[in-house]
């Protein structure tokens, strides 16, 4: 099945907890996006990446890490959780920048 | 940066009405305005875009309107049905800023029966 998948759905952390949220695409685009969506506050750009070996910071990068080592994946790494980080995330990818973005089903981490 | 407002933040309509969702933005210089509709428990999916260069573009059921010296752009849904119950939410970006959407708040529709 084409599309964006992320993994894992569901994860609960302890505070000061690293881990790393995956994402992988088959469409071959070259964008890739990370999102945090908290309630009240749509969605926000963490970091993102125009493709493989090429990343940037978008508007709340702190306390967040990325690298694109293939087209195909772009893992987002959490450093040390904090409770801030409660959030729902979202990849997202597109053929060109900001053209019809494909959304993954999001995973939904709690710390605790 | 750009700063996008999209108002209601709830909306419930009667199944068959009409559903009109606005947003603002604040940068000049943007030239690209999706509208994204997501589901429980699911990820956000484009339902329909617009460019600067067009005032309106319909598919189906569903318009986007642009108005570029206001600096606003809504979204209309006609004939209402249950399933079109969802979370929508509009977002805008500039020329040459690849990946960086500026979404809106979203706004909560309820098609009732």
């Amino acid at each position: 099945n084409a599309g964006v998948t992320q993994t894992p759905k569901f994860q609960v952390l302890k505070t000061g907890q690293s881990m790393t949220l995956q994402c992988a695409q088959d469409m071959n685009h070259e964008y890739m996006s990370w999102y945090r969506q908290d309630p009240g506050m749509g969605l926000r750009l963490i970091h993102y990446s125009v493709g493989a070996g090429i990343t940037d910071q978008g508007e709340v990068p702190n306390g967040y890490n990325v690298s694109r080592s293939t087209t195909e994946d772009f893992p987002l790494r959490l450093l040390s959780a904090a409770p801030s980080q409660t959030s729902v995330y979202f990849c997202a990818s597109s053929w060109e920048g900001d053209y019809g973005y494909t959304f993954g089903s999001g995973t939904r981490l709690t710390v605790v | 940066g750009e700063n996008v407002e999209q108002h209601p933040s709830t909306l419930s309509v009667q199944e068959g009405d009409s559903a009109v969702i606005k947003c603002t933005y604040s940068d000049s210089a943007s030239n690209y305005f999706p509208w994204y509709k997501q589901e429980l428990g699911k990820g956000p999916q484009l339902i329909i875009d617009i460019r600067s260069n067009v005032g309106e573009k319909k598919d189906q059921r569903i318009a986007v309107t642009l108005n570029k010296t206001a600096k606003h752009f809504s979204l209309h849904i006609t004939e209402t049905q249950p399933e079109d119950s969802a979370v929508y939410f509009c977002a805008a970006s500039r020329p040459g800023t690849a990946s960086k959407l500026t979404f809106g708040t979203g706004t909560r529709l309820q098609v009732t029966l």
